[in-house]
């Protein structure tokens, strides 16, 4: 199972784009990267996935190198709603396969006025 | 389009007591989860169902059963509720797709046992 280091916290302004790293040495070549938000009192809201390279949707962009050993959330001229915990999973894309997913502490990412 | 259903949204429950919590989905997932929450805590699996009729255990189960009632619900059962098990429960469904897997979580219960 991959193992996924992330920074525990991070703080931002309002405005900047934020990017969080997360290594996943040990990826495995069926492995997808997954990040979830969550905000307190709420269930983890998904975010964007990626296989390699770079995908980008309406909400996050995620950059993932050509060695998948670790990947980026970026997150563009971040708001005060942005101010959640992000978790960064690594794991396989086959039916049930998310009961190998292990959530760990998350980054919690403050966005400062 | 509701998601993932998940009652009571708040239980407190007496030390030794029993309840069941609640999860449906209306979106068709084969997948299903049970996970806790402890504060400033990531998730941790209880139990999946990974297609309708199978059940199996997660990382912390001990103290907990489940039931995959049909396709859409997935219900969590604590038959003699400790303290150690007070935590925020989610319920989650998953999508496959195009790439990965992809969880939808409901809107979480908070449990207190005194």
């Amino acid at each position: 199972l991959a193992k996924t280091t992330q920074p525990i916290s991070m703080d931002s302004y309002e405005g900047q784009e934020v990017n969080i790293t997360c290594s996943h040495n040990n990826i495995a070549t069926n492995d997808y990267i997954t990040w979830y938000q969550q905000f307190p009192s709420q269930g983890p809201r998904f975010i964007i996935q990626g296989y390699k390279t770079k995908v980008t949707n309406e909400v996050a962009s995620l950059f993932i190198p050509a060695d998948r050993k670790s990947s980026t959330l970026s997150l563009p001229r971040v708001s005060l709603s942005d101010t959640a915990v992000y978790y960064c999973l690594v794991g396989a894309f086959s039916s049930g396969s998310a009961r190998q997913l292990t959530f760990g502490s998350g980054t919690q990412l403050t966005v400062l006025p | 389009n509701a998601g993932v259903t998940q009652t009571p949204k708040f239980q407190v429950l007496k030390t030794g007591q029993s309840m069941t919590l609640q999860c449906a989905q209306d979106m068709n997932h084969n997948s299903m989860y049970w996970y806790r929450q402890d504060p400033g805590m990531g998730l941790r699996l209880i139990y999946y169902s990974a297609s309708e009729g199978t059940t199996d255990k997660g990382e912390v189960p001990n103290g907990y059963n489940v039931s995959r009632l049909n396709k859409r619900e997935f219900s969590l059962r604590l038959e003699s509720a400790a303290p150690s098990q007070t935590s925020v429960y989610f319920c989650a469904s998953s999508d496959i797709g195009q790439g990965g897997e992809k969880l939808f979580f409901g809107s979480g219960t908070q449990l207190s046992v005194l």
